[in-house]
This record gives structure tokens, C-alpha cells and sequence, in this order.
């Protein structure tokens, strides 16, 4: 048990629809980072959020979108959802920014597109 | 570019040792870290290196060389229940977390 929550555990969307996906971090973690992981492959970083700030993006279109809250909770919306966005998502707190803290992840949202 | 490289796929033999290794090329660095993941799961911490060497952790090490761009990981007597995917990732100079895709592991009685 990392303290990390996520929901919902599955989604099933339809192409078009839009998604928000929430996680609730371990109480005192100012960074929350969150990943695409499809099926087979490592993580790919969608972007961090450090005291409800964006704090840096990876490759991905401005329809991934959040928002970090300062209960400790973050949020990932997705709109006009395509195909491709199947995929389990992880969300994962660490104690600070800018240094190497480790990352604690949840239990991840399976989400899928039909 | 940013490229983690480890093998897709190793078997090893129940009680036995298995080493997982992984290169990486990173803009900057800040150290490696190892997770497993089992399948279905979240990835779960088990190490990380920012200087070279090796670090020992009861029955799981990490070993970094940085000039070399080179870690491993370093399972011993290995348990049926070790079966999992092993994720390198490397953090860059953003302190972002630069992944590969797993190494999945096989235990075979």
C-alpha cells in the first residue's frame, strides 16, 4: 500500500466522450505526476503538477489536462477521447519538487475507448 | 533523444540469480530507478542509484555506471512470486521521469 488512491478502477468511453480521472495522493506530497501506460510498454509521462502548478509536460496534446488541488488530490481530464487513449493511467506523489524523491503510485485507472 | 534500451523478456530458474540490465541516454541526469510490476499493478519502488556502484537491498541490487550509461539489476534467489515486469527509468535534468518499456521476468520451477 503506497497511500496512493485513484478512481475509478476501469472506465469504458466511447470515442468523442470526454473523461476525468482523479487521485488522491499521500497526505504532505506536493508532486503529483501522471503516466499513459499502454499494454506491454513502460510509462509515458503526461505531465507534473507541484503545488497546483503545472511543472513540466511530456508529449502530449493540450486535450490531456489537470488540475492539482491542494487536499492533495489531482485530477486528469481527457477530452474528445480517441482510440489510442486505451490504456491503464497512473498517477504517482512524491514529497517535493525538483529533487529525486521517489514516486509512489496508485493502483492506476484501466481506461477504455471504444 | 531520451532512450532507455533493457530486454523484453528474460527466464530464469526458481532459486537461482538473474541480472536485468539497462542503458539509457538522457539529457542531464539524476539518478536511476528501478520498479517491479506485477501485472495488472501499479509499479512499486525497489531502488535507485545517482552514484556508481552497487547497492544492496536484501535480495535485490542495483548497480550503476554513469560514464557508461549502464545499470543492472540483480535478483537473487529468485521466488515463484518474482515474476513481474522490472522497470528501468532515468531521471533527466528537468527531473522528469525518462522510462523503458520492462523487462518481463519468467520464474520457472
Amino acid at each position: 500500500e503506497t497511500g496512493v488512491t485513484q478512481s475509478p478502477t476501469h472506465l469504458i468511453k466511447t470515442r468523442g466522450q470526454q473523461v476525468t480521472l482523479r487521485c488522491s495522493s499521500q497526505s504532505g506530497h506536493n508532486t503529483v505526476s501522471w503516466y499513459q501506460q499502454a499494454l506491454g510498454q513502460g510509462p509515458q509521462f503526461i505531465f507534473q503538477y507541484y503545488r497546483e502548478e503545472e511543472n513540466g509536460r511530456g508529449n502530449f496534446p493540450p486535450r490531456f489536462s489537470g488540475l492539482q488541488f491542494p487536499n492533495y488530490s489531482s485530477e486528469l481530464n481527457v477530452n474528445a477521447l480517441e482510440l489510442d487513449d486505451s490504456a491503464l493511467y497512473l498517477c504517482a506523489s512524491s514529497l517535493g519538487q525538483g529533487v529525486t524523491d521517489t514516486q509512489y503510485f496508485g493502483p492506476g485507472t484501466r481506461l477504455t475507448v471504444l | 533523444g531520451q532512450n532507455i534500451d533493457q530486454p523484453t523478456e528474460m527466464t530464469a530458474t526458481e532459486g537461482a540469480i538473474v541480472q536485468i540490465n539497462c542503458t539509457y541516454q538522457t539529457s542531464g541526469f539524476n539518478g536511476l530507478f528501478w520498479y517491479q510490476q506485477h501485472a495488472g499493478e501499479a509499479p512499486t519502488f525497489l531502488s535507485y542509484n545517482v552514484l556508481d556502484g552497487l547497492e544492496e537491498k536484501g535480495r535485490f541490487s542495483s548497480f550503476l555506471s554513469r560514464s557508461k550509461g549502464y545499470s543492472y539489476l540483480l535478483l537473487k534467489e529468485l521466488q515463484m512470486k518474482d515474476s513481474a515486469s522490472y522497470l528501468c527509468a532515468a531521471m533527466d535534468s528537468n527531473y522528469q521521469l525518462i522510462w523503458g518499456a520492462g523487462t518481463k521476468l519468467i520464474i520457472k520451477p
